[in-house]
């Protein structure tokens, strides 16, 4: 069975300052999808990033960007220029298209320092 | 532009009583929908999902159901509550790769 682990249950970073959420998955698939969704307090699920297994490409929106790397079976999120308005619960997922179902990481909670 | 739409925003209620949570989606057709719920502090547990209408898969047996009686409209449902049904309740839709949009969500506190 498919699982997503995220080791990190909290992280805190400097304002502007870089920070790099990990991800790691188990799957014997070869097509499937990951995301990053962030939770702000106001607890409003959003997506942040996603990336399509089979494209190399890391994907990029704007601060947002990860790291990909699928034979390591790994997916962290960094994000750049940090804000104050970045803290939040972030939650990585997985999904095989067929399935239906997502399948999400236990959460990293991040705190941003003025 | 697809919405869509999750309510009550929070909701007290006695042990024992029934329970609707109601989520409606717009601009799309077919799509799958979903039931989370989330404990204080905690990650996403999946409770229910369809794939159309009238077809539910339940993840977790418990005292809730869940019910799809139109393509766009999720109903969450109790006829008694629990104080382990506390939680913040989430919708959520997609149709495919994109990812989900979620609602808003609900709420929940038994008391």
């Amino acid at each position: 069975a498919q699982t997503v682990t995220q080791s990190q249950p909290e992280m805190s970073v400097q304002e502007a300052e870089t920070v790099t959420l990990s991800c790691t998955y188990d799957t014997s698939e070869s097509d499937y999808y990951l995301f990053w969704y962030k939770q702000p307090p106001s607890r409003q699920m959003i997506l942040v990033i996603r990336q399509e297994a089979y494209k190399q490409q890391n994907a990029t929106e704007n601060r947002f960007s990860v790291n990909f790397q699928k034979a390591a079976k790994s997916f962290s999120l960094k994000i750049s220029d940090s804000q104050l308005g970045d803290a939040a619960m972030y939650f990585c997922a997985y999904y095989r298209p067929g399935t239906y179902k997502y399948i999400f990481g236990t959460g990293t909670r991040l705190k941003v320092l003025a | 532009s697809q919405t869509i739409h999750q309510w009550p925003a929070t909701l007290v209620q006695p042990v024992g009583s029934p329970l609707s949570l109601e989520c409606t989606v717009e601009g799309t057709s077919n799509p799958n929908l979903y039931w989370y719920r989330q404990a204080a502090g905690r990650g996403l547990q999946l409770l229910f999902y369809s794939v159309g209408i009238g077809q539910i898969s339940s993840e977790v047996p418990q005292n809730l159901s869940a019910s799809r009686p139109q393509d766009r409209q999720f109903i969450l449902s109790s006829k008694k509550l629990l104080l382990s049904d506390s939680g913040f309740y989430l919708c959520a839709w997609n149709t495919g790769t994109r990812g989900y949009t979620f609602g808003s969500g609900t709420r929940l506190t038994v008391v």
